[in-house]
């Protein structure tokens, strides 16, 4: 049963570019949830998608935006990249409205240049 | 959602229980413990959860105090695998409920 996949696993950007980072949840999860992670930190919330609703944001601008398709699959965007925008990016998914936790893909990472 | 602290680092044997604790003393009624951990590289794993009693699966335990202001993260046969940063969570029940992140307790399980 494959897990969370996420693609691409490293990606190097210039700064003022975008970019588009991609997420397929776990079979059977309903809920994909994207979170930040600098070097050395635990993982910030980004937001968080439900019936391809934006259903929680954490503080981050609007520069960072998602999608998620019916087939539950996901993309996190980031427009106008800073320096600052360098980090490790996790989805994690989850059936909705249960507690068996989420499961999380290995991230990708991104450095912006 | 509650603050959580917990040590930065702590090192065990091999073989032996890895106990980690968490404080939680602001956690709500309604607010559940949970332990993720992330091994170097790869994304968080859930651990455990519990609300009030104590919990156990085929990975740890979780012990929380009667008035639920810590808990402790016990591995009772600690290996090498088992390194890695461990995050002590509190948050809403289930799964529609964002992760709040500390920086967690880096165990080192050493020969």
């Amino acid at each position: 049963d494959a897990g969370v996949t996420q693609s691409p696993t490293h990606l190097i950007k210039t700064r003022g570019q975008q970019v588009t980072l991609r997420c397929s949840p776990k079979s059977g999860h309903d809920t994909v949830s994207w979170y930040q992670q600098a070097l050395g930190q635990g993982p910030q919330f980004i937001f968080q998608y439900y019936e391809e609703e934006e259903r929680q944001r954490g503080n981050f601008p609007d520069r960072f935006s998602g999608h998620q398709f019916p087939n539950y699959s996901s993309e996190l965007n980031v427009n106008a990249l800073l320096l600052g925008d360098s980090a490790l990016y996790l989805c994690a998914s989850s059936l909705r409205y249960t507690d068996y936790g989420y499961t999380f893909g290995s991230g990708t990472r991104l450095t912006v240049v | 959602d509650a603050k959580t602290t917990q040590p930065t680092s702590m090192d065990c044997a091999e073989g032996r229980a890895a106990n980690l604790p968490c404080n939680h003393s602001t956690i709500s009624g309604n607010e559940y413990v949970y332990w993720y951990r992330q091994i170097h590289s790869q994304g968080p794993q859930y651990i455990i959860h519990g609300l009030k009693n104590n919990e156990t699966n085929e990975m740890a335990s979780l012990i929380i105090t009667e008035d639920r202001k810590s808990s402790t993260l016990i591995l009772p046969h600690a290996t090498l695998r088992d390194t890695a940063v461990y995050y002590c969570i509190v948050g809403d029940t289930g799964t529609a409920s964002k992760l709040t992140f500390g920086t967690g307790t880096r165990l080192q399980v050493m020969l």
